[in-house]
């Protein structure tokens, strides 16, 4: 079956990096776009960034770009998020999530990880 | 972007009742060309990660039970709950995978007893 685990949160000052992985197996991980998704404590969902299958295209929010840099190793099947310069705003539940169809961008998210919890604060 | 607006914020069904929640879209996530409305429905239940219910606005998701339906087209879309159960209490989100990149998602519609 479709796994996602997520590691790598923690809580970190304002202005310094953090970096996400999330493991993935039960399916062909270099057949897949993913996504990273997070969620503030108490609200609502946020897409963060997408890469493709192959890590040849990948795209960024506003609010993270410049900032964020999505990457994937489908070697070791995994996903990761480097979170550089962080901001009280970015404490958030990220989740890892799995696009539905191989073939393009328009998508929904099959599977969600559990999520790892990002704390940033002084 | 596209933005999702959901509406109530919240509401409280008694068992048995049915759950009725709105998506309203910026603009159309129909695409002419196939037809296909690109919209998804997910499921997130206290401390859990969001679970896909719905997506094409209409089709239900694998092992999703057949009391959760879709229906709508071009920016306006529901989700109803024909027969709510003890389970069902969450938060359902709206999302739009027709603007992207820029996948947008609704603020969510807490779904009480």
């Amino acid at each position: 079956q479709v796994q996602l685990v997520e590691s790598g949160g923690g809580v970190v000052q304002p202005g310094g990096s953090l970096r996400l992985s999330c493991a993935a197996s039960g399916f062909i991980f270099n057949s897949y776009g993913m996504h990273w998704v997070r969620q503030a404590p108490g609200k609502g969902l946020d897409w963060v960034s997408f890469i493709r299958f192959d890590g040849t295209n990948y795209y960024y929010a506003d609010s993270v770009k410049g900032r964020f840099t999505i990457s994937r190793d489908n070697s070791r099947n995994t996903l990761y998020l480097q979170m550089n310069s962080l901001r009280a705003e970015d404490t958030a539940v990220y989740f890892c999530a799995k696009a539905m169809t191989a073939v393009t961008t328009s998508t929904s998210f099959d599977y969600w990880g559990q999520g790892t919890l990002v704390t940033v604060s002084s | 972007d596209i933005v999702m607006t959901q509406s109530p914020d919240s509401l409280a069904v008694s068992l048995g009742e049915r759950a009725t929640i709105n998506c309203k879209s910026s603009q159309s996530v129909l695409y002419s060309s196939n037809n296909k409305n690109y919209l998804a429905w997910y499921q997130q239940k206290p401390g859990q990660p969001p679970k896909l219910l719905i997506d094409w606005a209409s089709t239900r998701g694998s092992g999703v039970p057949d009391r959760f339906s879709g229906s709508g087209s071009g920016t306006d879309f529901t989700l109803t709950i024909s027969s709510l159960q003890a389970e069902d209490v969450a938060v359902y989100y709206c999302q739009q995978y027709f603007g992207t990149p820029g996948w947008t998602f609704g603020q969510g519609t807490k779904v009480e007893i």
